[in-house]
């Protein structure tokens, strides 16, 4: 079935690094791509989304491209900052079925 | 934006008992909810799908007798976790679908269960 594969975390960087948050997926047909966010005590927020080969989302300084070739959606911003500090999941869905999540990726970033 | 509250956001039981779980949407109507549940480091997981006025679909290996979903109303879905035992503990996190929305989902603040 369907899948997300993330990258292992918890991800530590300093206050203005690069963000890369790996993000690859297994399904049939041409799914929909999405980041979604959830701060610390909050419910998880769409950031941005994809919904076909080669769109990239965007939104608050983050980015991701939906890459058919790789089969992949990496999260990328140029510069973090403390208030990113998160967990983070790709997910898919087919649709407008339910999302399949990746398991999540912690950032932590400190000043 | 639209809104989904979850109730509670967290709570603490004793094993055999039942606990309920709300998730309202607020500001919309909500055709389709959705019932994930997260073990810690793990991924969220879909318990469960619920319309509005029909029984809910649970993904296999989710016990619909141990996880009753009611979707009684366009706002409201609830979900019952009885005769609840330690291994239920978990996070609870649903999500609602906006009526003809396509794919916009909403999601609640979760509730971290404990059963002791």
């Amino acid at each position: 079935g369907d899948s997300v594969t993330q990258m292992e975390g918890p991800v530590t960087l300093s206050e203005e690094a690069f963000l890369t948050i790996n993000c690859t997926y297994t399904a049939t047909g041409y799914p929909s791509l999405f980041w979604y966010v959830q701060y610390p005590g909050e419910g998880l927020q769409l950031l941005l989304k994809a919904t076909k080969a080669d769109d990239k989302g965007s939104n608050k300084g983050f980015e991701a491209t939906y890459r058919k070739e790789t089969t992949s959606f990496h999260l990328e911003k140029g510069s973090v900052q403390v208030s990113d500090s998160a967990v983070y999941f790709c997910a898919l869905n087919q649709a407008g079925t339910a999302l399949i999540f990746g398991k999540g990726t912690t950032l932590s970033v400190s000043s | 934006g639209a809104v989904v509250s979850q109730h509670p956001s967290w709570v603490i039981c004793k094993s055999g008992t039942s606990v309920k779980i709300e998730c309202r949407s607020l500001d919309f109507q909500a055709t389709t909810m959705f019932w994930y549940r997260q073990f810690p480091k793990q991924s969220l997981m879909l318990m469960a799908t619920s319309n509005e006025g029909s029984k809910a679909t649970y993904e296999q290996g989710v016990e619909k007798d141990k996880f009753l979903i009611n979707h009684a109303s366009l706002t409201l879905s609830t979900l019952t976790v009885t005769s609840a035992h330690p291994e239920d503990s978990s996070f609870y996190i649903c999500s609602a679908r906006e009526g003809g929305k396509g794919e916009k989902l909403f999601f609640g603040s979760g509730t971290q269960l404990s059963v002791l």
